[in-house]
């Protein structure tokens, strides 16, 4: 059972913006910085969104974090088939004294 | 450039114990603290334990504490993972990452992953 909550499933036509959300609560979203992978099917995952809204170097402006409260925000524009994939939140959790991830959200691109 | 190689993975019975390696090159692998990240057969990631760059501090998710312990060795640029009393729920595959810290930590480099088989 994940920490965090994402909804199992997203999908939105080629060139359409998608939002995959990532709610938890005070002692993990709220007050530690969110990070979020991509993970394309058969291969490992990968680092997309790092602090909240930071992008690695490599990865396009088309994605973008956001976080208000105890939620946090995948944004991702101009879709393209090869957006397909899994996309994980994760971030620490106090009360745990463990990090987390959300359960996952498959993107399929229609 | 930048490679994390996991192994040691396999088929085990169920009691058993197993040792994963995961052999960094492409960066000051000293430098930084790092991640076993486990993912069970069509579900999804999950957190096992992290251990500072210097082994100093380790941390575990609550489903392995007390069975599994992370250990590195700087010198070999080698991380570990000691995995024992093994349970079926325990089979998936394990990959390594390296922990970045900015504001939190974040894992930016990833392995390819080695697939652990909990079975009798």
């Amino acid at each position: 059972q994940s920490v965090l909550t994402q909804p199992p499933s997203v999908s939105a036509a080629p060139g359409q913006r998608v939002t995959i959300s990532c709610s938890g609560s005070s002692s993990n979203i709220e007050n530690n910085y969110v990070s979020w992978y991509q993970q394309l099917p058969g291969t490992a995952p990968k680092l997309l969104i790092y602090d909240n809204n930071k992008r690695p170097s490599g990865i396009p402006d088309r994605f973008s974090g956001s976080k208000s409260g105890t939620s946090a925000t995948l944004g991702i524009t101009g879709l393209q088939t090869g957006d397909e994939a899994d996309y994980y939140c994760g971030t620490w959790d106090s009360s745990l004294s463990a990090g987390g991830f959300g359960g996952g959200t498959k993107l399929t691109v229609l | 450039q930048v490679q994390l190689v996991e192994s040691g993975g396999g088929v085990v019975q169920p009691g058993r114990s197993l040792r994963l390696s995961c052999a960094a090159s492409g960066f000051s692998f000293r430098s930084y603290g790092m991640i076993w990240v486990r993912q069970a057969p069509g579900r999804g990631l999950e957190w096992v334990a992290v251990i500072y760059y210097d082994g100093s501090i380790k941390y575990y998710v609550d489903s392995v504490k007390g069975r599994f312990t992370i250990s590195r060795d700087n010198s070999k640029n080698t991380l570990y993972l000691q995995m024992n009393s093994l349970g079926v729920d325990d089979t998936g595959v394990y990959y390594c990452a390296s922990v970045r810290r900015g504001g939190g930590w974040y894992f930016d480099y990833w392995g390819r992953g080695t697939l652990v088989t909990v079975s009798s």
